[in-house]
């Protein structure tokens, strides 16, 4: 059973630019959220997608945006990128059973490493 | 506004020793409890959750918590640690507001050595 896939591995950027990451869910999973851990931190809420619709928002500016596909597949896409902006980027995946409490338990990828110079 | 405190950054220890990993919440409405493991360059790994039922929780690994409501804590131990342990640890708390969002502590490193 394939877990949460996420790519690429590593991304380096330079300021101004835009990137996009991509994120599959585990097998059953419906709903995919983001996090950003920089470093030497605790990750941090971005958002998350359930039925293609961002279901929940952190404090991230609107630069931050998202996309989930009917697949579960989802987007993340930050424009005119900061040097603040460097930092390991995790996709969860949780849900696709009935009842709040799947919708809790979240599977963490491997996570994309942008670096912005 | 909700948070979660880890009150150690790094916890050294000697292999075979016990430890505790410190995690307090800052609200007493309902939660979700969760502790994640990190390795150096991975993703987080669930080492154990809490969502209802007995407040005494095992993971994999040997881990096990205990959730303390009337202290708003959610403490990680292990009996015996071994040199494989030394990761970063994070602990993490969903609020039963309808929020799905995970907040995390700022982990604590545990470095176990020989």
């Amino acid at each position: 059973d394939a877990g949460v896939t996420q790519s690429p591995t590593h991304l380096i950027k330079t300021r101004g630019q835009q990137v996009t990451l991509r994120c599959s869910p585990k097998s059953g999973h419906d709903t995919v959220s983001w996090y950003q851990q920089a470093l030497g931190q605790g990750p941090q809420f971005i958002f998350q997608y359930y039925e293609e619709e961002e279901r929940q928002r952190g404090n991230f500016p609107d630069r931050f945006s998202g996309h989930q596909f009917p697949n579960y597949s989802s987007e993340l896409n930050v424009n005119a990128l900061l040097l603040g902006d460097s930092a390991l980027y995790l996709c969860a995946s949780s849900g696709g059973t009935s009842g709040r409490l799947s919708y809790n338990e979240q599977f963490f990828g491997p996570g994309t490493r942008l670096t912005v110079l | 506004a909700q948070s979660v405190t880890q009150l150690d950054s790094q916890v050294p220890v000697f292999e075979e020793a016990p430890v505790e990993l410190r995690c307090n919440y800052s609200s007493s409405v309902s939660v979700y409890l969760f502790w994640y493991v990190q390795y150096p360059n991975q993703g987080l790994q669930l080492l154990l959750k809490y969502l209802s039922g007995s407040t005494l929780v095992k993971g994999i690994n040997g881990f096990e918590a205990e959730f303390n409501k009337s202290q708003t804590s959610f403490h990680l131990r292990k009996p015996s640690v071994h040199i494989s342990d030394t990761a970063e640890y994070f602990c993490a708390v969903s609020w039963m507001d309808s929020s799905y969002k995970l907040i995390f502590g700022s982990g604590t490193r545990l470095l176990v050595r020989p």
